[in-house]
């Protein structure tokens, strides 16, 4: 079974508005933490925020937020006032053990992201 | 401070030849990884090492072998080639143990091509 969905294999949104990307997730483990990557065109893989399961409330990092809704196993990624900068492919990831091989990340399959002007 | 580094940035290879791909990190981290990355999927991991000495398997490990040089360097080796290995991959490396949290940070990538 997919541990990562991302269902929207493109968005598009225009500059200056906010957009969701989603990503829902599965697990048994009550301890797992959920990530978000950017990668532009050229290539790079960029941290973008962080969210565990325990935390109360939701991450932030500037124009990013994490939108967890922990009951529907969903961590949905909300980029405020989108810039053409913004444009890129997105990926959530989750990691669900801390210990043994189980510390790799898993990857969904990505959205990509074009920012009209 | 340049991160993770990664080389080649990109290789031809023929079919049954070998290679070794590079990467390097300056952050003094103790874990490193080696994912790839095929068209319209996600990062899958082939091998990763948790400290100096001692490497594991990943979700993808055949056909690579790895080497933890130092605490700085982890190599991929591929020793013969196929174009089921055409690929971007990418080197990670991440904090000492630090919980869930820990956060990967990745290399630039090697997008490798097996003809």
């Amino acid at each position: 079974a997919q541990k990562i969905t991302q269902t929207q294999p493109g968005m598009f949104v225009q500059e200056k508005e906010a957009v969701t990307l989603d990503c829902t997730y599965d697990t048994s483990d009550p301890s797992y933490g959920l990530f978000w990557y950017k990668q532009p065109s050229s290539g790079e893989m960029i941290f973008l925020i962080y969210q565990g399961s325990y935390d109360q409330q939701n991450a932030t990092e500037g124009r990013y937020s994490l939108n967890f809704q922990k009951a529907r196993k969903s961590a949905n990624l909300v980029i405020s006032a989108s810039q053409l900068g913004d444009s890129a492919m997105y990926f959530c990831a989750m990691r669900d053990s801390p210990s043994g091989s189980a510390r790799q990340l898993t990857f969904g399959s990505g959205t990509q992201l074009t920012v009209l002007p | 401070n340049a991160g993770v580094t990664q080389t080649p940035k990109f290789q031809v290879l023929k079919t049954g030849q070998s290679m070794t791909l590079q990467c390097a990190q300056d952050m003094n981290h103790n874990s490193m990884y080696w994912y790839r990355q095929d068209p319209g999927m996600g990062l899958r991991l082939i091998y990763y090492s948790a400290s100096e000495g001692t490497t594991d398997k990943g979700e993808v490990p055949n056909g690579y072998n790895v080497s933890r040089l130092n605490k700085r360097e982890f190599s991929l080796r591929l020793e013969s080639a196929a174009p089921s290995q055409t690929s971007v991959y990418f080197c990670a490396s991440s904090d000492d143990w630090a919980g869930i949290g820990e956060t990967q940070y990745f290399g630039p990538g090697t997008r490798l091509l097996v003809l």
